[in-house]
């Protein structure tokens, strides 16, 4: 069974960058799937931010493009995301993701990054 | 890329049966779309994917209560003899051009 564990910092100032780290189990990432990052801000919705195929290729949300970066770690079994110049708006809870093809087959716990000073 | 709508709440009697819509844009009425629930506090759950065909494959330990049908641009996932563990957010997501799409939420209260 595939499972996915975020950790990260639950504080950032803002300006700061938030950076986040997704380890998968059960599952060796080099293999195949597609890996993404989502957000959900106290109250409201899921935001899709960004995702990576194991191979590399890299698909950002448009409107967070300029200031997120995802990576792989293979040889952690590991997904990374960093986001920049954060400011109170990027509070959320963070959840990592993977999926073999059109849709979400796996969700993690999820993490809440609070930006404040 | 599709844009999914959802009602933002819907309500029924515990027992009963509810019927939750997912409605594709315009153009995209053969896409696949995924389920997830997401009871208060918790991360969301896969539920299952759903064909424009209406064909669906659920989750490992979905109840067999859950179940997808489909109908042009609309995706449906129905809940049957609902129970108060079934009191959650629900959202319908799918695909396209690399990039991942999820509707609003339908907020649904067992009464």
């Amino acid at each position: 069974q595939v499972q996915l564990q975020e950790s990260g910092p639950g504080l950032v100032k803002p300006s700061e960058t938030l950076s986040l780290t997704c380890t998968v189990s059960g599952y060796s990432i080099s293999s195949g799937y597609y890996w993404g990052w989502i957000r959900q801000p106290p109250g409201k919705g899921l935001e899709w931010i960004g995702s990576i195929y194991h191979s590399g290729s890299t698909y950002y949300n448009p409107s967070l493009k300029s200031r997120v970066t995802i990576s792989v770690d293979t040889s952690k079994n590991q997904i990374s995301l960093k986001l920049s110049s954060v400011t109170a708006a990027d509070t959320a809870v963070y959840y990592c993701a993977g999926k073999q093809s059109v849709t979400v087959d796996y969700w993690g716990q999820g993490t809440l990054v609070t930006v404040s000073s | 890329q599709p844009v999914l709508t959802q009602s933002s709440s819907a309500s029924a009697s515990l027992g009963s049966s509810v019927k939750l819509t997912c409605t594709l844009s315009s153009g995209r009425s053969t896409y696949i779309i995924a389920w997830h629930q997401q009871q208060p506090g918790k991360a969301p759950r896969y539920l299952m994917k759903l064909e424009g065909s209406g064909s669906y494959n659920k989750g490992s330990g979905v109840p067999d209560r859950f179940s997808g049908s489909s109908s042009g641009a609309d995706r449906y996932l129905t809940i049957s003899n609902l129970q108060s563990e079934d009191e959650a957010d629900y959202y319908c997501e799918t695909w396209d051009s690399n990039t991942w799409v999820f509707g609003g939420g339908t907020k649904l209260t067992v009464l």
